[in-house]
């Protein structure tokens, strides 16, 4: 079955890290991405991981991915009030036409 | 090309009326798909099209839904008899089959309003 879940919420002061963590259930999925909305804007790919890697870095962006877990988390360094939005995972599943399931996203918000 | 572009960018309709979107994918991509994003929810699947071909509708895709890409280009998304759970913001994206959907685009979306 198909089913992503996140936690709803983070606050994080500026210049710290942010953790974002989400859980999946699919064991074939290909990809994992994070994608980040912002109010009125539509879906921004930030980073994404072939699942059979367990890291990458991307600039301010980290991404750990726990296959046996099926936990993925994104980490996001020196957080930024720009950095504030609703952060989406995502699993993409190639055998069902790589279509995406979401999960219901974390919305960041970054205090000065 | 300056991405995947939806139209109307909002829609306030009354229930019971028929409401149609467009979506025009970037120009060389075979596969376009469509989401709903309803209030404080991630973006959830509808349907999905390669080419011309209609190759997947999910179930959330009731009989008062229909999509289409006549031409293998722009699609259009119908909803007939609206009524207020169809709310939402509807989300087009674009990608070549081959790369899948690291290298797709999503549009702005249609925010559809029924009162």
């Amino acid at each position: 079955g198909e089913d992503v879940e996140q936690s709803l919420f983070l606050s994080v002061r500026e210049g710290d890290s942010s953790v974002i963590n989400c859980t999946y259930t699919d064991s074939s999925s290909t990809y994992l991405y994070w994608y980040k909305q912002e109010p009125g804007a539509g879906l921004q790919l930030l980073t994404y991981i072939f699942s059979n890697m367990d890291m990458k870095q991307d600039q301010r962006l980290t991404v750990l991915l726990n296959k046996k877990d099926k936990h993925l988390s994104l980490r996001i360094a020196d957080t930024q009030t720009g950095d504030s939005a609703i952060y989406f995972c995502a699993e993409e599943i190639k055998a069902a036409g790589n279509k995406l399931t979401f999960g219901g996203g974390t919305r960041v918000l970054v205090k000065p | 090309d300056t991405g995947v572009s939806q139209d109307p960018r909002h829609k306030i309709t009354k229930r019971g009326q028929n409401v149609t979107f467009r979506c025009d994918p970037i120009s060389e991509h075979n596969r376009l798909y469509w989401y709903r994003q309803t209030l404080g929810q991630g973006p959830e699947f509808l349907t999905y099209f390669q080419n011309e071909a209609q190759l997947e509708k999910s179930r959330l895709l009731s009989d008062r839904f229909s999509a289409e890409r006549p031409k293998g280009s722009f699609s259009t998304l119908e909803i007939q008899r609206t009524e207020q759970g169809d709310s939402a913001m509807y989300l087009c994206a674009s990608s070549l089959a081959s790369a899948g959907v690291k290298e797709a685009f999503f549009g702005q979306g249609t925010r559809l309003t029924v009162v």
